[in-house]
This record gives C-alpha cells, structure tokens and sequence, in this order.
C-alpha cells in the first residue's frame, strides 16, 4: 500500500532563515506530487505541482520553491523566510497520469514564522 | 472558473443528531469529479469519496451519505447518528477533467459532535 510521510511535523523559524520541508511517497512510481498551505482557520491553497522528476509547475508566484530530485521525493523551500509563509503544509500525491485522481494527503507540517 | 462554496462555516450538533454539510460548485466543464475530504484534529486530510459528473446515483457508506444534484450544482454530505469522532473540519472539492491538477477546495465546514 501506498504511504506518503512529511517532516518534520512542526517547524518554528525566524523570519529571513531557510526552510526545507521534505515530503516522501512510498508504495507508488511516477506519482503526481503537490504541495498546498492551508492558513490558520481557511481553506487549502495550491502551491506547486509535480508530474516528474524536476517537472515543477508553480500555482501561486511567493516566496518558496519547490524541487523534485527523485521520483518520490518532493521538496519546498524558501531562502528568506517571511511572516505570511505561516501556516499548514500539506503534501499530496495521486497516482501517475494526466487524469483527474484522487489526492491523498500527508500529515503536515506547521510553520510558525517568528 | 471553477468555484467550491460551502455556506456553512460552523455547525454544531448533539451526538446521535443526523448533520447535512452543504457543498455547491462552480464549473463550465460537462465533465468534472467531486470530493469531500475530512480534516480531523490532527490536521491530515483523509479523503472520503469521489464522484465524477456522470454518475448522479447517490451514495451510502455506514453513517455517510452523499447526495450529488447537477440541476442545482450541489454535493451535499450527510453524517447519520453523528457521533464525536464526526468533529473535524469537512472540505468538498472539485477537479475538472483537464490535467487533475486542478483541484480547487472549499473553504471547509467545521463540524463540532457534543456528547
């Protein structure tokens, strides 16, 4: 069966440090990979997607990145951390295709920017 | 431009007391998929149930059950008997048959089971 894991599952960084959230599916090859933040009290928003290796297509222009330096593994950054990049990450994949599947979520990770 | 609405933002219901959570959407495509997922406590969401826009039929699982209309763009959610573990926040979502990418949720209801 398919498992998708997130770490660490809470983070608390100063403002202008680096952040890595790694996020890793096991089970599956060639997944759909994404990556959403979700704000304190409101819905999930879309920040970057991955149909393969160093294939990233980014939904919402902001401070962070993300990379995809193997199948399974998917990774968001940001050099220079900022209040407003507080929040829930949630790492998702879906199984391989250019159809509509269903998105299976990890734990999260949460984000306290001081 | 796809669009999820969830009108209510809390409810609060006494367990065993049947709950319905409201969920309308938006879309122009003719083909498309709904889902509803549930966030507990723990913050991880779990999903639900998918439903593409071919099949109207409504579905039961145990205590859930979903009612999906396309005459009023509507996915609505019923929790039967609710009881505690039923607390968490539940998000309805669509997906239009382009690229699945696309997922667009709604802001999510809050849904709080007194004992």
């Amino acid at each position: 069966s398919q498992t998708i894991h997130q770490w660490p599952a809470t983070l608390v960084q100063p403002v202008g440090s680096p952040l890595s959230l790694e996020c890793t599916v096991e089970g599956t090859s060639n997944p759909n990979l994404y990556w959403y933040r979700q704000a304190a009290g409101r819905g999930l928003q879309l920040l970057f997607y991955s149909i393969g290796i160093d294939q990233i297509s980014s939904e919402v222009p902001q401070n962070l990145s993300a990379s995809r330096p193997q199948d399974r593994q998917f990774i968001l950054s940001s050099k220079k951390l900022l209040l407003s990049d507080s929040g829930f990450y949630l790492c998702a994949w879906s199984p391989p295709g250019l159809g509509v599947e269903t998105q299976y979520f990890g734990p999260g990770t949460r984000l306290l920017v001081l | 431009a796809q669009k999820v609405t969830q009108a209510q933002t809390e409810i609060s219901v006494v367990e065993k007391e049947d709950v319905t959570l409201d969920c309308v959407y938006e879309t122009r495509d003719t083909t498309y998929y709904l889902f509803w997922y549930k966030q507990p406590p723990s913050g991880e969401l779990v999903f639900l149930i998918r439903r593409n826009s071919f099949d109207e039929q409504n579905e039961i699982s145990g205590r859930y059950s979903w009612n999906f209309q396309k005459s009023t763009s509507s996915f609505n959610f019923t929790i039967t008997a609710s009881q505690v573990v039923d607390s968490a926040v539940y998000f309805c979502a669509l997906s239009e048959n382009n690229y699945g990418q696309n997922f667009v949720f709604g802001p999510g209801t809050r849904l709080s089971v007194l004992p």
